[in-house]
């Protein structure tokens, strides 16, 4: 497996599940990301780990849970949901740091969640 | 924070014409203005990118220019064909106070349709 995997592709939970989302990422990045994508909005960041700093956008609520154990797996605890938190949920990962040159997002193919 | 602002939000060409999308930011201190393109059902993917040092760059049949007075840049795409037809988006970004990961912003798409 190469790139960045996202798993599951496809998610639906009730309001009071607790679930789990997954990624991995196979190319010896240094950061990694989690974005949401809502119809007809922009991307919107909801975390990064880069190097020894975690970024957080704080709009985020605290049901969204992010863990990231090592450089090559990223994880999004889910708790308590809300319908409008339906969307389209992208993992990214990027080699950060020193070289203006980096910073080149590779995206995962995205967990589609439906809360119900 | 940044702010970015993206237009037209669709845009149909016939093929073969060129195709132009526009965005604005609001960070003087942004430095780094990729634009990704997204098929449908498909993950984002950089298509060019272009840093603050320079003021245009091409790659085929796409270009991007930056206005850093004005802040806003703009992604040009010659001799349109049916397979350009996607979401593209635009984003700008300046690197966390640590130097690490850039934190992008993004814009809200603009959804190119190039008729046969």
């Amino acid at each position: 497996e190469t790139g960045v995997t996202q798993t599951p592709r496809h998610l639906v939970m009730g309001m009071t599940n607790k679930k789990s989302l997954k990624c991995e990422q196979h190319l010896g990045h240094n950061a990694m990301y989690w974005y949401k994508q809502s119809a007809k909005k922009p991307l919107e960041l909801m975390f990064v780990y880069s190097l020894e700093e975690r970024v957080e956008n704080n709009s985020v609520p605290s049901r969204f849970s992010p863990e990231c154990p090592n450089s090559s797996h990223l994880f999004l605890h889910l708790h308590t949901l809300q319908p409008e938190d339906s969307a389209l949920y992208l993992c990214a990962s990027s080699q950060a740091g020193g070289n203006s040159g980096a910073n080149v997002l590779t995206f995962g193919a995205g967990s589609r969640l439906t809360v119900l | 924070g940044e702010n970015v602002e993206q237009h037209p939000s669709t845009l149909s060409v016939q093929e073969g014409d060129s195709a132009v999308i526009k965005c604005t930011y609001s960070d003087s201190a942004s430095n780094y203005f990729p634009w990704y393109k997204q098929e449908l059902g498909k993950r984002p993917q950089l298509i060019i990118d272009i840093r603050s040092n320079v003021g245009e760059k091409k790659d085929q049949r796409i270009a991007v220019t930056l206005n850093k007075t004005a802040k806003h840049f703009s992604l040009h795409i010659t001799e349109t064909q049916p397979e350009d037809s996607a979401v593209y988006f635009c984003a700008a970004a300046r690197s966390f106070s640590s130097g690490s990961a850039r934190q992008l912003t993004f814009g809200s798409g603009t959804q190119l349709t190039v008729l046969p």
